[in-house]
């Protein structure tokens, strides 16, 4: 099966301005996950869907983070505007079944902001 | 609340020789799921092994095994035969109510 595709792999923007990534996850998951990656650490969860439904955002800044995912199937998150702290992989994993599966990872995208 | 905690941030192991990788974690459940991930350069995350809390048994695959001590909420990793493609950062985590939780990382560096 095809696995997780994020895109662009690569970002460098300006600080204030804005950007957005893209995941499509494993055909048939249901569970989508975003993560923040900053250099040296594990990973942070942003934001996880189940289907098109919003399960856990609690640790996504609202303030300038945003993520959808309409059709249940893909998803983009976006910031703006965009600090110098944002510099990170945000990472994309998907699960096929509710509970108690591996993750499926992206190879992340990794941004720079200057 | 849920951690995992790694406490040794680089290690460094000479190819063919056997190296074990340390994770604690903390969490009041009883039923969850733990996993090693692999992180090599590529930057995308790779399953190693996983272990079902409710098994006594410790997970095996291939040069890849776990030491899995629930009581002392321990789930140590055990590489054997160190290859220069095991050179990567290793995650320990865990997966409740498909809420997963990541250590730190530790960095390993397999050297010829």
């Amino acid at each position: 099966e095809a696995g997780v595709a994020q895109s662009p792999r690569y970002k460098i923007i300006e600080k204030r301005q804005s950007v957005a990534f893209w995941c499509n996850p494993i055909s048939g998951h249901a569970t989508l996950y975003w993560y923040q990656q900053i250099l040296g650490q594990g990973p942070k969860l942003l934001i996880q869907f189940q289907n098109n439904g919003v399960v856990d955002d609690s640790q996504l800044p609202k303030d300038r983070f945003s993520a959808e995912r309409l059709k249940g199937v893909d998803s983009t998150l976006k910031i703006q505007p965009a600090k110098l702290e944002d510099s990170a992989v945000y990472l994309c994993a998907s699960t096929r079944y509710r509970d108690n599966t591996e993750a499926f990872f992206g190879q992340g995208t990794r941004l720079t902001v200057v | 609340a849920q951690t995992v905690t790694q406490s040794q941030p680089e290690m460094s192991v000479q190819e063919a020789e056997t190296v074990t990788l340390s994770c604690t974690y903390d969490t009041s459940e009883n039923n969850y799921y733990l996993f090693w991930y692999k992180q090599p350069p590529s930057r995308q995350m790779i399953l190693v092994i996983r272990q079902e809390a409710y098994k006594q048994q410790n997970a095996t695959e291939n040069r890849f095994s776990v030491n899995f001590q629930k009581a002392a909420k321990s789930f140590s990793l055990k590489i054997s035969d160190s290859q220069l493609g095991d050179t990567a950062m290793y995650f320990c985590a865990f997966e409740i109510g498909n809420q997963f939780y990541f250590g730190t990382g530790t960095s390993l560096t397999v050297i010829p």
